[in-house]
Formats: C-alpha cells, structure tokens, sequence
C-alpha cells in the first residue's frame, strides 16, 4: 500500500439517512485526519487522531457526525440524519510527524450527495 | 474556520509562462505548505517552508515567506499545462491543525 485508501469514492444518500466513510491511512503513520471540503473552497478541519485517541474537533463537527479509530490504524466517519448541507467531498489525511515538518497525504476522498 | 486566503483565485496564463501565486494568513505559524490539487481528487504536498525560511526552491517551484506581512508566495517556472490544477496553501498551529486557505485556481493553456 502505498497510499491513503478511501472508500467509497461516492456515496449518494437520501436525506435522514446514515452513512459511514472509511480511511486506510499509511500504514506507519501515527497521526490522521479528517477534512471537508465544498465546491470551491479549501479543505475545513474535523477532526483529528494520534494513534487511536481522537484530539480535536471542530466545532464544524456536529453532534450528528462521530469519528472513531479504533485501533490506531484505520478510521471511520459516520453521519447520522444526513442533510443537504452535508453534500462535500470528505478527505481523510494521515501524516508522520517529525519535528516541524508535518505533511499531510491525502486520499482521493468520498464525495457525498444528500438528495 | 479557514486561516489563509490565496490571491488571485484564478489565474489563466500561456504554457511557459510563469504562474505566481499568494496567500496571506492571520496568526503566528510553525510553517507553511503548499498543496496541488486536480479536480475531484486529493490534495498533494508540494513545498514546505519553516517560519525561520524566507525562500525554498524545488525544481519548478519557488516559494516565499515574509512572516512580517504574514505573507507567501507560490512560483511556478515554465508552466506546463499538467500544472492545471487548484493551488492551496497550509499553516499549521500550536494544536496540529492544518487550516488550509481558498486555494487558486490555475489553468494553463497549451
């Protein structure tokens, strides 16, 4: 794997609906978020991880969103009672971090369309 | 909320011209990176400078940083029209967030 793996690449929901995104950072890195990003704009932060232990979230993230990475090694997204405002591209990143001179590498992401 | 703000948003220019790129930030940063991203894709490291830097090259790259004005810039040499893509900048604070800005858009016409 020479990657970050997202799946799925699309994901297309009626409103209310649940969905979950999964993430297959690189494998030795420790650190992984989560981002969204709208047509046009940058990439916003959720939510972060070191290891297994989530450490910052965004305000962004409302309580209808939760991230878990159970393990330290993949990581779920989840979106209870889907809305339209929720439509985006949801990137995950994984880095390694060394002393200042954290980059991030990002998988292709998951575009939802709540219809 | 988003912590950079690129300038211009986009930016259309000939092959083989030079594509020159800003972004401006709002506080105090560790360092500073600019990220590539094609359309429906994933964004991708391309330079990273320290707060200590003031100029980084790599290969067609060179980036800036003036952190008086809070300020970088992006130089693309000899552009390529597989340089057609969205260019965002990243800073980092204390707290391991990455804000990432509004990005440039860049198309360069063959």
């Amino acid at each position: 794997d020479t990657g970050v793996s997202q799946n799925p690449r699309h994901k297309i929901t009626k409103r209310g609906q649940n969905v979950t995104f999964r993430c297959d950072p690189i494998s030795e890195h420790n650190r992984l978020y989560w981002y969204r990003q709208t047509l046009g704009q940058g990439p916003e932060f959720l939510t972060y991880f070191q290891n297994e232990a989530q450490l910052e979230k965004s305000r962004l993230l409302s309580d209808r969103f939760s991230a878990e990475r159970p393990k330290g090694s993949f990581s779920t997204l989840e979106i209870q009672r889907t809305e339209q405002g929720d439509s985006a591209m949801y990137l995950c990143a994984s880095s390694l971090p060394q002393a200042s001179n954290e980059k991030l590498f990002f998988g292709s992401g998951t575009q939802l369309s709540v219809l | 909320s988003q912590q950079g703000e690129e300038d211009p948003q986009a930016l259309s220019i000939q092959e083989g011209e030079n594509a020159t790129m800003n972004c401006s930030y709002k506080t105090s940063i560790n360092n500073l990176q600019w990220y590539r991203q094609n359309s429906g894709r994933g964004l991708v490291h391309l330079i990273l400078i320290r707060s200590n830097e003031r100029e980084k090259h790599s290969g067609r790259l060179r980036v800036t940083l003036d952190t008086s004005k809070k300020s970088s810039s992006l130089l693309i040499t000899a552009s390529r029209a597989a340089d057609t893509a969205s260019y965002f900048c990243a800073t980092d604070r204390a707290g391991n967030q990455f804000y990432f800005g509004t990005g440039t858009s860049l198309t360069v016409i063959p």
